[in-house]
């Protein structure tokens, strides 16, 4: 069974960029027809997706966060990341990554870490 | 984007008892439509795929189904460990998105 674990600052200054991994267990993340995502809860408010990466690289992004926001692929250490630039208070939530299949949609995801953004 | 609404936005409900929430999306998503669990602090559960299949071992008294717009969920026997917060999602096009979510609770 695949495992996803995020990790990364809790706190992050205004106009400062987050960072986050997500290492993924087992060798599930080298096969292909997975999609690795990310998604955020802000407090009070629902699940938001801002993006996915294939192993390949090839990536997908929520036109909404598409300027500040970068997922990547780092194959040695079975992890990828999430940058967002220029964060402020409203980037403050839970970061979830997730795995997806296709037609199968999301399968699997991480418990999240929770990013502040504040000075 | 596609709108994803959910009713109720929380509900009580006892153990033993069904739960049926509803998932709308403004645009049809055709089956494009997961269900999933949320408790604070854990990992999300992925409960249903391609509206109404199970992820494996996701207990028997959860069923999902619609097509198009609509889609529900049923909680069917509910037992202690099913009160948390269900989200819809569509999957079938960019970007993806999520309903508001339902708090299901005591």
């Amino acid at each position: 069974q695949v495992q996803l674990q995020e990790w990364g600052p809790g706190l992050v200054k205004p106009s400062q960029t987050l960072s986050l991994n997500c290492i993924v267990s087992g060798d599930f993340f080298s096969r292909g027809g997975y999609y690795w995502n990310w998604i955020r809860q802000r407090p009070g408010k629902g699940l938001e997706w801002i993006g996915y990466t294939y192993y390949s690289g090839r990536t997908a992004y929520n036109p909404a966060l598409q300027s500040r926001a970068t997922i990547s692929v780092d194959a040695p250490k079975n992890r990828f990341s999430l940058k967002l630039t220029s964060v402020t208070a409203a980037d403050s939530a839970v970061y979830f990554c997730a795995r997806g299949e296709g037609d199968w949609g999301l399968d699997y995801w991480g418990q999240g870490t929770l990013v502040t953004v504040s000075s | 984007d596609i709108q994803m609404t959910q009713s109720p936005s929380s509900l009580s409900a006892s153990v033993g008892g069904r739960v049926t929430i509803t998932c709308r999306a403004s645009q049809d998503v055709s089956n494009f439509l997961g269900w999933f669990q949320l408790k604070p602090g854990k990992a999300p559960k992925s409960l249903i795929y391609a509206a109404s299949t199970l992820h494996s071992g996701v207990p028997s008294r959860f069923s999902g189904s619609g097509s198009g717009t609509d889609f529900t969920l049923t909680i069917d026997s509910l037992e202690p460990d099913d009160f948390a917060t269900y989200f819809c999602q569509q999957y079938k096009s960019f970007p993806f998105t999520f309903g508001p979510g339902t708090e299901v609770d005591l």
